[in-house]
């Protein structure tokens, strides 16, 4: 069973055009995550979710929409997209609790490709 | 400015060679993880810090966090061409906010 799964695992695509990517965990967890990988593997958060709430808003061009349908699911919609955005993207999830200790789940990624 | 800065960057050593890799900040965690990436996957935990001079062991991976609770660093013993990926420690910035360093790219030649 995929705790953490998303689709596509690859995506090639124009300069321009708008995509979006899916996530779900089926762990019952409460908060999920999006980050982004750039070519040098720099993981950085871009968003959080907690039970369908925005919880983390780092600085990221406004292209970039996240959108949750359920607690289970958190997508990611990006528009007019452009070269720089060629990255991999990682969903993660976790309990949300405030322990130190908590523990975040990651997807496989998904491999961007803007050309 | 990096919060958490890991070094090396990348390290190439032969089985059966030991090494240690470190992560080091001017800030103080209340917690400190050490995740590894092998390719085509995502960041795996595998191990979380919590009390300054803490070491925990994981198998011949040893980890220790800092007195100072500023700083942590990963022992391979013996390594194994099995152990080759990238190793990310992370820290909390807030309630939920993950703060990754710059990972080390880690590769153990046969």
């Amino acid at each position: 069973d995929t705790a953490v799964s998303q689709t596509p695992k690859y995506l090639v695509t124009q300069m321009g055009n708008d995509k979006s990517i899916k996530c779900e965990q089926n762990l019952g967890h409460d908060t999920m995550y999006w980050y982004k990988q750039d070519s040098k593997k720099f993981l950085k958060i871009m968003f959080s979710y907690n039970n369908k709430e925005l919880i983390i808003n780092e600085t990221v061009p406004n292209r970039f929409s996240p959108k949750s349908p359920d607690k289970a699911h958190l997508n990611l919609h990006i528009n007019s997209l452009e070269l720089g955005d060629s990255a991999v993207y990682f969903c993660a999830s976790s309990q949300g609790g405030r322990s130190s200790k908590e523990t975040q789940y990651f997807g496989p990624g998904t491999r961007l490709l803007v050309l | 400015t990096q919060l958490l800065e890991q070094s090396p960057q990348f390290l190439s050593i032969q089985e059966g060679e030991n090494l240690t890799v470190y992560c080091n900040s001017s800030s103080v965690f209340s917690s400190l993880q050490w995740y590894r990436q092998e390719p085509g996957e995502g960041p795996v935990l595998l191990v979380t810090v919590v009390t300054g001079g803490e070491v925990k062991k994981l198998k011949r991976l040893t980890f220790q966090f800092g007195d100072a609770r500023k700083d942590s660093s990963l022992h391979i013993t013996a390594a194994q061409p099995g152990d080759t990926g990238l190793y990310l420690c992370a820290a909390l910035q807030g309630a939920q906010k993950l703060v990754f360093g710059q990972g080390t790219r880690l590769t153990i030649n046969p």
